[in-house]
């Protein structure tokens, strides 16, 4: 079992819907959690952290966090062309200095 | 607006040559790190670095060499390049583990 788990996709949306990323991790202990953007030949991008359990939203992003499920979600509302790219969720393990980062999920939102 | 710069953007450059990737951030972070990514493909660790005088290897292992001699520097060298190496190398820094990492805009390197 990958320590960072996500759908490879793509996930095809219409745009103005409600596009929904998910990821599991197998630490349970992890602490922190990240979503980032990479659009192709680029670097990744930070959109959204959260640490605790709950909701946690930014303009058109919320991430939610279960940890007793030990998933971590990205919703993004009124979906753009824009926002089409891979999307990149990142686990922080317990006592580790380095992020886990999972394959990625690449969205694709179409006009 | 996160401040870490990398050089060159790209680099095209024939076998056997010595090359260095540089890496600079001006925010003070403790933790610097290399990934290296082929494209399509997902992001390995390949070196990180507590702070001055620390590195550590990443979870994919690399024939490249860092060094960590000043806290906002960071590069990265292979002695001789291969084919193999073709790839875009990221680099990325951080306060803590706990903290975001933030990247550069990567280098594009092309082994010939």
């Amino acid at each position: 079992q990958k320590e960072v788990e996500q759908n490879s996709g793509p996930l095809s949306v219409p745009e103005g819907a409600i596009a929904s990323l998910n990821c599991t991790y197998s630490d349970r202990g992890s602490q922190s959690f990240f979503w980032y953007r990479q659009y192709s030949g680029k670097s990744p991008e930070l959109i959204m952290f959260i640490y605790s359990n709950g909701d946690k939203e930014d303009g058109r992003f919320t991430a939610q966090l279960n940890k007793a499920s030990q998933y971590v979600s990205l919703l993004i509302r009124d979906s753009q062309p824009s926002d089409s790219a891979t999307y990149l969720c990142a686990v922080t393990p317990p006592a580790a200095d380095k992020l886990i980062f999972g394959t990625g999920t690449r969205l694709q939102v179409f006009p | 607006e996160a401040d870490i710069y990398q050089t060159p953007r790209y680099l095209v450059i024939g076998t056997g040559k010595k090359i260095t990737l540089e890496c600079s951030q001006t925010m003070g972070h403790d933790k610097m790190y290399w990934y290296q990514q082929d494209p399509g493909m997902e992001l390995h660790l390949i070196h990180y670095s507590y702070g001055v005088n620390s590195t550590e290897k990443g979870d994919l292992s690399s024939e490249s060499t860092v060094s960590r001699i000043r806290t906002e520097h960071f590069p990265l060298t292979l002695e001789s390049a291969r084919p193999s190496h073709t790839s875009q190398y990221l680099c990325a820094s951080s306060s803590n583990s706990n903290q975001p990492q933030h990247f550069g805009d990567g280098t594009r390197l092309s082994i010939l």
